[in-house]
Parts: structure tokens; sequence; C-alpha cells
């Protein structure tokens, strides 16, 4: 099925530092959502972002909706061992005519975050 | 409050058996989407279901069915298990059909 292209598919850093990350899409989203998911276990919805352009920040992270509404970005400040995890972009849209989004995910960037 | 729910938790099935995994949205929310997830993926849209009827669907095959009930709990059936079948499947709740959805610890299933 169709994915988001999420890069890098994987960052080893130190504590401390701070990471970046994005996805980028052919089509267009109306809404973009971040999560974080720990080894067999669902994932945790971290931001969630409405309108091309927004920035929008839940403690150390900090998420942008990209203005042509293809691509999203999401950064982590002061990077602590707790942040290890994979992290994953999702995009929904309503299809046609009807109004019933599904979500569309990238293929995760796996962090690992060196004390 | 209590989140999204699912059960069982680990699940080992046969190839060509049948399945029905459980799923409790978060109070309040009244629409239920359900996800596969291989290993080392990210989740793959199965459907969405919303006042009791499938409203979107995936690219799944008819073995995969589900139902919604009035108190907006959800199953998802799958029949004539294959072993590409393995992987953990997850129910994610939302408040509208699009809206934000919060994920269940997820149900892992292994076809052997």
């Amino acid at each position: 099925g169709q994915q988001l292209n999420q890069s890098p598919q994987s960052m080893f850093i130190q504590e401390g530092e701070d990471v970046s990350m994005n996805c980028t899409s052919s089509s267009i989203f109306n809404t973009w959502l971040w999560y974080k998911q720990d080894p067999g276990e669902g994932p945790v919805l971290l931001i969630a972002l409405y309108k091309a352009g927004e920035l929008t920040s839940n403690g150390r992270l900090t998420a942008q909706f990209g203005i042509t509404r293809k691509d999203s970005f999401l950064n982590i400040s002061a990077s602590i061992p707790s942040d290890v995890g994979i992290y994953f972009c999702a995009g929904l849209r309503s299809t046609g005519g009807t109004s019933y989004g599904k979500l569309t995910f990238g293929q995760g960037t796996i962090l690992t975050v060196h004390p | 409050d209590a989140g999204v729910t699912q059960s069982p938790t680990h699940l080992i099935k046969t190839r060509g058996q049948q399945v029905t995994l459980r799923c409790s949205p978060k109070s309040g929310h009244d629409t239920v989407s359900w996800y596969q997830q291989a290993l080392g993926q990210g989740p793959q849209f199965i459907f969405q279901y919303y006042e009791e009827e499938e409203r979107q669907r995936g690219n799944f095959p008819d073995r995969f069915s589900g139902h919604q009930f009035p108190n907006y709990s959800s199953e998802l059936n799958v029949n004539a298990l294959l072993l590409g079948d393995s992987a953990l499947y997850l129910c994610a709740s939302s408040s509208t059909p699009l809206g934000e959805q919060y994920f269940g610890p997820g149900t892992r299933l292994t076809v052997t």
C-alpha cells in the first residue's frame, strides 16, 4: 500500500543533541500526525497538525505542517535516553466525496540515544 | 480515563483457521479503525467503522471483515489465515472519522 517517504531511516545520537526527521508525499494531506512507538506497544500520538505552515510544540518536540501540504517535519531538542523508539509520521485526508479518513504511515525513523 | 483496549494480547493460530480480535475505544470516541503492522513496517490501514458501518477500506482481501457494536466497540475477523497474516494488529479510535486517532497496545497474531 501507499506509504509516505520518511527519513532518515535511523539515527544514532548522543544525549543532549537535537534531532530532525521529515516526511514527504506526492499527495496532499489535510492533517499530519507524529507518533512514537516502543517495541511491542501501540503508537502514541505526539503532535497533530491541521493547517499548512502550522508550527506546533509539545515540550521538547516541535513539528511543522509543510506549506505545500505534502510534507512535515519533526524536531526533538536536547534528546534524552527515553526518546529512544520508532517515530512515525502519518497523513490523513478525506477521499473523494466522503469524509472518512484513513491514516497513511511513513516507514518510521529508528532513534537511538547514547548516554 | 481508559484508553483504547485490545484483546487478546497475543494469539497463535494455524493456517486456514479463523480469528477474532476485539477493541474497545477510548471513552467519548465513536469511530474505530484497524491497522496491520508487519515487522519493521509502518501500520497499514485495513478499514474504519463509524455508526456501525464500514466506511472506508484499505487494500485488504475480503477475508478481513469487521463489525462495530452499538457501544462503539469493534471486532476484526480474519478467515482462512495465511502465514503472511502474522503481524501486530492495531486498533485506533477517534471522536470523529477525521479526528486524531489514538492507538491501543495491539494484538500480536502468529500464524503457523
